[in-house]
């Protein structure tokens, strides 16, 4: 199946320093998605990117997508408690989803 | 409100015996998923439906099996085959086209007595 790597795993941050999670393929992706599950809760979809080299952004978040289309990337500015979770990306192939290992954010206050 | 509820919350299974886990969609998708979570693992796709009557396989689909009679319901049976099934169990659903977000239950977080 698709292979789709996420780095770091676990990620502890003070608040107000920045976060950043990667999500790399070794085959060129049509779209990708990330998802935030709070800590005993289930995956919320955050965003999808389609385009090579496209940037969005929500509020602090900043999602980008690989000029190639084999990784990307969300970083976080300033982080608050309420970021604590974990960030998967995903990957739709058209008939399933591939789903990262998941970066885990536990922010200090 | 319209969404996907998992039944039950928490479910306890005997060795040896079959459960049924509960996903039902009010949200008129065509396409549903069932997935497994490990703790501190990422979600691994069991099974998937993209129409009514159809199913196919996720890449950990051995002790389990599912239908898909109703476009709303899709049950998800862990059987006596599967060795290892305390996990936690989440249902997705996504409109059928490609690069649709998928929505999530609550999930059923499913333990061996």
């Amino acid at each position: 199946g698709q292979q789709v790597m996420q780095i770091p795993q676990y990620q502890h941050v003070q608040e107000g320093e920045d976060f950043t999670t990667y999500c790399n393929s070794s085959t060129t992706l049509s779209n990708i998605q990330w998802y935030k599950q709070r800590p005993g809760g289930h995956p919320v979809f955050l965003i999808q990117l389609v385009k090579s080299g496209e940037v969005k952004k929500q509020k602090r978040l900043t999602f980008q997508f690989g000029e190639a289309k084999k990784n990307s990337s969300l970083h976080i500015t300033a982080t608050q408690t309420t970021d604590v979770g974990t960030y998967f990306c995903a990957v739709d192939t058209g008939n399933q989803f591939y789903f990262g290992t998941g970066t885990s954010l536990t922010v200090i206050p | 409100d319209g969404g996907i509820t998992q039944s039950p919350k928490y479910l306890f299974r005997k060795e040896g015996q079959n459960v049924t886990l509960s996903c039902e969609q009010n949200l008129n998708h065509d396409a549903m998923y069932w997935y497994r979570q490990d703790p501190g693992q990422g979600l691994r796709l069991i099974y998937y439906s993209q129409i009514v009557n159809d199913f196919q396989k996720g890449d950990i689909a051995e002790g389990y099996s599912v239908s898909r009679e109703k476009k709303e319901s899709f049950p998800l049976t862990v059987t006596s085959a599967q060795k290892n099934p305390t996990a936690f169990y989440l249902c997705a659903s996504s409109r059928q086209s490609s690069n649709q977000p998928q929505h999530f239950g609550d999930g059923t977080r499913l333990s061996i007595l």
